[in-house]
């Protein structure tokens, strides 16, 4: 069955620091692939999506994230995080099998320390 | 534009009650949808839409029903609510549809109605 797997529930790190969230997915094709960030209280906002090409894509707020074949993998990064960065992050899938399908990951939540 | 909004913002029902969600979007999409978000698991799809006048399920459908009458609206309803369906109800929409289409485009959400069945 399809499915995308965010290991890391909770992540901490300390302002300025640099930040790696991980996202695996399980699916035959490459699927279309998001990040999206919610904010408390907030709905959630597109960070960035890759669909095919250059497997490094640049998104909003100064996140970047890699798309690995080989490793079923979407790992989203960001170089210095910022105070404003403590949210929640959700990875997702849009599934191109011609039926709608359009899976979360089930989030980690950032801390980030002054 | 003000985006996807979502009325009322948050409720308390009893069980057994009945109450309609209101999605609305000014952004001329066609497709719009509604998820649950509960801890842990992430945001489930419970309905969406293709256009108006159309519905379809989503992983969770039982226990909700949905309207498009309007292309700028999209009604959840609760016709007979369980504590099971206490959560963060979310409604969204797109331009076109990821798969279907092939167009693979984002959603936008709205802010969320935090809903508790006692």
């Amino acid at each position: 069955a399809q499915s995308v797997t965010q290991p890391d529930i909770h992540i901490t790190v300390s302002e300025g620091a640099s930040l790696e969230l991980r996202c695996n997915y399980s699916y035959g094709a490459t699927p279309y692939l998001f990040w999206y960030v919610q904010s408390p209280g907030q709905g959630l906002q597109l960070l960035l999506k890759y669909f095919s090409g250059d497997t490094l894509v640049q998104g909003i707020k100064g996140f970047e994230a890699e798309f690995k074949r080989s490793q079923s993998s979407f790992n989203l990064r960001k170089p210095s995080v910022h105070w404003s960065d403590a949210a929640e992050y959700f990875c997702a899938v849009a599934l191109t099998s011609g039926t709608y399908k359009y899976i979360f990951g089930t989030g980690t939540r950032l801390k980030v320390l002054a | 534009n003000a985006g996807v909004t979502q009325t009322p913002k948050f409720r308390v029902l009893k069980t057994g009650q009945s109450m309609t969600l209101l999605c609305a979007q000014d952004m001329n999409h066609e497709y719009m949808y509604w998820y649950r978000q509960d801890p842990g698991m992430g945001l489930r799809l419970i309905h969406y839409s293709v256009g108006e006048g159309t519905t379809a399920k989503g992983e969770v459908p039982d226990g909700y029903n949905v309207s498009r009458l309007k292309k700028q609206n999209f009604l959840l309803g609760l016709e007979s609510a369980a504590p099971s369906q206490t959560s963060v109800y979310f409604c969204a929409s797109s331009y076109d549809v990821p798969g279907l289409a092939g167009g693979g485009d984002e959603q936008f959400f709205g802010p969320g109605t935090r809903l508790t069945v006692l």
